[in-house]
């Protein structure tokens, strides 16, 4: 069975340094995988996605993540924190083929990213 | 493009009634509609999976008889959470696929239910 790891519940930064959001994954097939903001009271905004191609994607808002198989992370990044980035990051994985009928999400618990001044 | 959205954004009601919550794909045909529900601080958990013009498919441990899952058009998903309970108070969240074969879901904005 697939799953998602994000390692820290909560992250605080400085405006303007490293933002640095960890995800580990399982998946017994290659993965699809995804980062998602959800800012309060809201749905998901997806922020990048990797499927295949490239092991470094970059996202929206200055965001990017690398997928490292033979680490299976898929940790978030961003060089100088906004104070608009505070909000929750969740990580997710997909299975990356087609089968069942239906292809699951299956998400992390999520970090909160506190951005002080 | 991509845009999905739900009805209400918030709900209150009271214990015991019913109440309903729909999801629509404004700007593309959605062949599978899923449904997750979200506590407070906590990630989504999805509820269950619809398919347009077939039953739902529930994840284990979801009552299908409280979680009523209706998928009628390309465009339409409900969810209608029946003898509502305090319990049930949660936000609840729908997203959506355009194709079969598509990995990617695209989120509708949330429904916040309190149940007095």
């Amino acid at each position: 069975a697939q799953s998602v790891t994000q390692l820290g519940s909560h992250v605080s930064v400085s405006e303007g340094a490293l933002v640095l959001l960890r995800c580990n994954y399982s998946s017994s097939v290659p993965p699809y995988l995804f980062w998602y903001v959800q800012y309060p009271n809201q749905g998901l905004q997806l922020l990048l996605k990797y499927t295949t191609g490239a092991t470094l994607v970059k996202g929206i808002n200055g965001f990017e993540a690398e997928f490292k198989k033979s680490e299976t992370s898929f940790h978030l990044t961003k060089p100088s924190a906004h104070m608009s980035d505070a909000a929750e990051y969740f990580c997710a994985v997909s299975e990356g083929t087609f089968s069942g009928g239906y292809n699951k999400l299956i998400f992390g618990a999520g970090t909160r990213l506190a951005v002080h001044p | 493009g991509a845009v999905v959205s739900q009805h209400p954004s918030r709900v209150i009601c009271k214990s015991g009634t019913s109440v309903k919550i729909e999801c629509r794909s404004l700007d593309f045909q959605a062949t599978t509609m899923f449904w997750y529900r979200q506590f407070p601080k906590q990630s989504l958990m999805l509820m269950a999976t619809s398919n347009e013009g077939s039953k739902a498919t529930y994840e284990q441990g979801v009552e299908k008889d409280k979680f009523l899952i209706n998928h009628a058009s390309l465009t339409l998903s409900t969810l209608t959470v029946t003898s509502a309970h305090p319990e049930d108070s949660s936000f609840y969240i729908c997203s959506a696929r355009d194709r079969p074969s598509a990995y990617e879901q695209y989120f509708g904005p949330g429904t916040r239910l309190t149940v007095t």
